[in-house]
């Protein structure tokens, strides 16, 4: 089982659709997780950090963790072209503070 | 604001050249910085990470090898360079001893060797 597991893709949704991204992970212990956005050609960027279960909502993301379950996902409300991306999940280790990132999900949102 | 820049942005290098990247972080003070490599159509892979100045820890036995000789600087190197080198360079920090974690990349540096 990998560590952090993702859908590779691609996720295809129409514009102004609600896209779900699923990331699942192995390590109970884990407290901290991340979403990266990373455009084609470009680096990861950080556009969501979860703690505590539930949900966090920033704008039209919302981030979803549910650490019974080891379950993160990211919902993407009203989603445009410009969200086409890959959609990093990162899990922080709880035996070496290291971030783990899963293969990511690609997304692709149509006009 | 805190701001990290790594150059070059490209680089094309002939099989057994060496290779030297750099990465900065200013805004902020003992960071902890990382060095990543990204495979086409893989995901990232941790390669080497920095708690300070001239500490440096190894994740992945390879030729290649990182100093810290500044607080906000941090050096990927090798003496010659494999065609399985190839890949997409990340540098990364995260802000020391924040509990948050959160971690953030540089543009990175897309190499190529022939």
């Amino acid at each position: 089982q990998k560590e952090v597991e993702q859908n590779s893709g691609p996720l295809s949704v129409p514009e102004g659709a609600i896209a779900s991204l699923n990331c699942t992970y192995s390590d109970r212990g884990s407290q901290s997780f991340f979403w990266y956005r990373q455009y084609s050609g470009k680096s990861p960027e950080l556009i969501m950090s979860i703690y505590s279960n539930g949900d966090k909502e920033d704008g039209r993301f919302t981030a979803q963790l549910n650490k019974a379950s080891q379950y993160v996902s990211l919902l993407i409300r009203d989603s445009q072209p410009s969200d086409s991306a890959t959609y990093l999940c990162a899990v922080r280790s709880s035996n070496t503070g290291k971030l783990i990132f899963g293969q990511g999900t690609t997304l692709q949102v149509k006009p | 604001s805190q701001t990290i820049h790594q150059w070059p942005a490209t680089l094309v290098q002939p099989v057994g050249s060496p290779l030297s990247l750099e990465c900065t972080v200013e805004g902020t003070s003992n960071p902890n910085l990382y060095w990543y490599r990204q495979a086409a159509g893989r995901g990232l892979q941790l390669l080497f990470y920095s708690v300070g100045i001239g500490q440096i820890s190894s994740e992945v036995p390879q030729n290649l090898s990182a100093s810290r000789p500044q607080d906000r600087q941090f050096i990927l190197s090798s003496k010659k360079l494999l065609l399985s080198d190839s890949g997409f360079y990340l540098c990364a920090w995260t802000l020391y001893g924040n509990s948050a974690y959160e971690q953030y990349f540089g543009p990175g540096t897309r190499l190529t060797v022939t």
